[in-house]
């Protein structure tokens, strides 16, 4: 099956400790995103990457890094930078398309929440 | 801030449409209309989307009014398991590497 995973689904931390997010798609897309949810909000961009080796920030990257050394994956560390780490993450991708041809759909995955103890 | 504005719930009967409206007074003429939902605890799953004209997939229909102001989903035989938080967001197509910005969203209950 196609599709994004995201893993695991729980993840429970000590504070202070890094912990590293996995995301996987074998949709061959090439743009790849970070989204962060707390309880009863939207979705919060965190980092995104368009290409193999380069990455963006997005609203909220403090105390986060990610990498994206293939296509296919695109991991993102919490660091023991980040103040508030408890929330549920998403990582989606989308197909990339030239400006005016239908949009560049992005798609999720499962999503994994984080708790930090 | 999202630039759509949507009822925060809506209930339906089974069997029976849903319509999910939304209004989008200040989109501009390159963005598009996108629909996901969010089942409680899950990732968002994508819709339907569309530009100006009406849209029709396996799973919904998109009207959009012809100012494009505002638009709305039509779920046309819900059932109990399309019971979720359903967003409506603009964004401009291609090649934007940018975000989905998701407001509030309906949060729709299918009751049998």
């Amino acid at each position: 099956d196609g599709g994004i995973t995201q893993s695991p689904k729980y993840l429970f931390r000590k504070e202070g400790q890094n912990v590293t997010l996995s995301c996987e798609q074998n949709l061959n897309h090439d743009a790849m995103y970070w989204y962060r949810q707390d309880p009863g909000q939207g979705l919060r961009l965190i980092y995104y990457s368009q290409i193999v080796n380069d990455f963006q920030k997005g609203d909220i990257a403090e105390g986060y890094s990610v990498s994206r050394e293939k296509k296919e994956s695109f991991p993102l560390t919490v660091t023991s930078a980040q103040k508030n780490p408890t929330a549920f993450y998403l990582c989606a991708s989308s197909p990339l398309r030239y400006r005016g041809v239908s949009g560049d759909t992005q798609y999720f995955g499962p999503g994994t929440r984080l708790t930090v103890l | 801030d999202a630039k759509t504005t949507q009822p925060p719930s809506m209930d339906c009967a089974e069997g029976r449409a849903a319509n999910l409206p939304c209004n989008h007074s200040t989109i501009s003429g390159n963005e598009y209309v996108y629909w996901y939902r969010q089942i409680h605890s899950q990732g968002p799953q994508y819709i339907i989307h569309g530009l100006k004209n009406n849209e029709t997939n396996e799973m919904a229909s998109l009207i959009i009014t012809e100012d494009r102001k505002s638009s709305t989903l039509i779920l046309p035989h819900a059932t109990l398991r399309d019971t979720a938080v359903y967003y409506c967001i603009v964004r401009v197509g291609g090649n934007q590497g940018g975000k989905l910005i998701f407001g509030q969203g309906t949060e729709l209950s299918v009751k049998p």
